[in-house]
C-alpha cells in the first residue's frame, strides 16, 4: 500500500533553515513524490518534484531558499533563511498508476 | 499566467446537492488530467476525483464513490464537481488542480484558490 508519512510539526527561528521529512512505505521507496505549501487560508502551491535520485523540477516563482534531497525512501524539503512567509503546512503527495494519489497527513512548520 | 477559478460552494442541508466549476485560464486545458481536493477543517488534502483529458478515464476516492460525479468541457476550459447525497463530512474547502499529465495521475502543478462546502442542517 502506497503511503507517505511526515511529522505532524516543526519549529525554527527566522533565519535558520530547516528540513523536512517525508518517508515512503517500503514497497514504494523509489517513487517520485511532489511537495506543496498551503499558507493559512490561501490556496495550495505546488513547490517541487522530487526524484529518487533527488532531481527536482521547481515550479514557477519558488524561491532558490527551496530545495530537495533523496536519501532511501525519504523525501527532504530544506528551507534555508526562514521568513515568516513560510508559516504555513507543507504536503508531500505522490502518485501511482491510474488515478492512485495519496497524500502524506501534512507537517505544520512554525516560523519562531 | 495559470489560473484556476472555482466557483459554486455554499451551505447546503445534508442530502441536498451542489455542482462546483472550474474555470481554467493560462494553459492548454485540454492537454492535462484534471483533479478536485478537499481539505476539511482541522485535517490535511485529501484526492477526492480526477478526470484525464479527454475524459474517458475517470476515478473517485471511496468517500464519494457513488454520490459525486466528475466531468469537464474542453470546449468552455472548465471543470465540474456534482455532489449529490452531501453528507456532513463532506464540508470542506474544495480546489481544483492541474495535473502534470494528461492521462491519469502524476503531480500537481497548480491549485486554485478553493470553494466552500458547508453541509449542515
Amino acid at each position: 500500500q502506497l503511503v507517505l508519512t511526515q511529522s505532524p510539526s516543526a519549529s525554527a527561528s527566522l533565519g535558520a533553515s530547516i528540513k523536512l521529512t517525508c518517508t515512503l512505505d517500503s514497497g514504494h521507496k523509489n517513487f517520485a513524490i511532489a511537495w506543496h505549501q498551503q499558507r493559512s487560508e490561501k490556496g495550495p502551491r505546488f513547490l517541487m518534484k522530487l526524484g529518487s535520485d533527488g532531481s527536482q523540477t521547481k515550479g514557477d516563482g519558488i524561491p532558490d531558499r527551496f530545495s530537495g534531497s533523496s536519501s532511501g525512501s525519504e523525501r527532504y524539503l530544506t528551507i534555508s533563511s526562514l521568513q515568516s512567509e513560510d508559516e504555513a503546512d507543507y504536503y508531500c503527495q505522490t502518485w501511482g498508476t491510474g488515478f492512485h494519489v495519496v497524500f502524506g497527513g501534512g507537517t505544520k512548520l512554525t516560523v519562531l | 499566467e495559470v489560473q484556476l477559478v472555482e466557483s459554486g460552494g455554499g451551505l447546503v442541508q445534508p442530502g441536498r446537492s451542489l455542482r462546483l466549476s472550474c474555470v481554467a485560464s493560462g494553459f492548454t486545458f485540454n492537454e492535462h488530467a484534471m483533479h478536485w481536493v478537499r481539505r476539511t477543517p482541522g485535517k490535511g488534502l485529501e484526492w477526492v476525483s480526477g478526470v484525464s483529458w479527454a475524459s474517458e478515464n475517470m476515478a473517485y476516492a471511496d468517500s464519494v464513490k457513488g454520490r459525486f460525479t466528475i466531468s469537464r468541457d474542453n470546449a468552455r476550459n472548465s471543470l465540474y464537481l456534482q455532489m449529490d447525497s452531501l453528507r456532513v463530512e463532506d464540508t470542506a474547502f474544495y480546489y481544483c488542480v492541474k495535473d502534470r499529465g494528461s492521462s491519469g495521475a502524476e503531480y500537481f502543478q497548480q491549485w486554485g484558490q478553493g470553494t466552500l462546502v458547508t453541509v449542515s442542517s
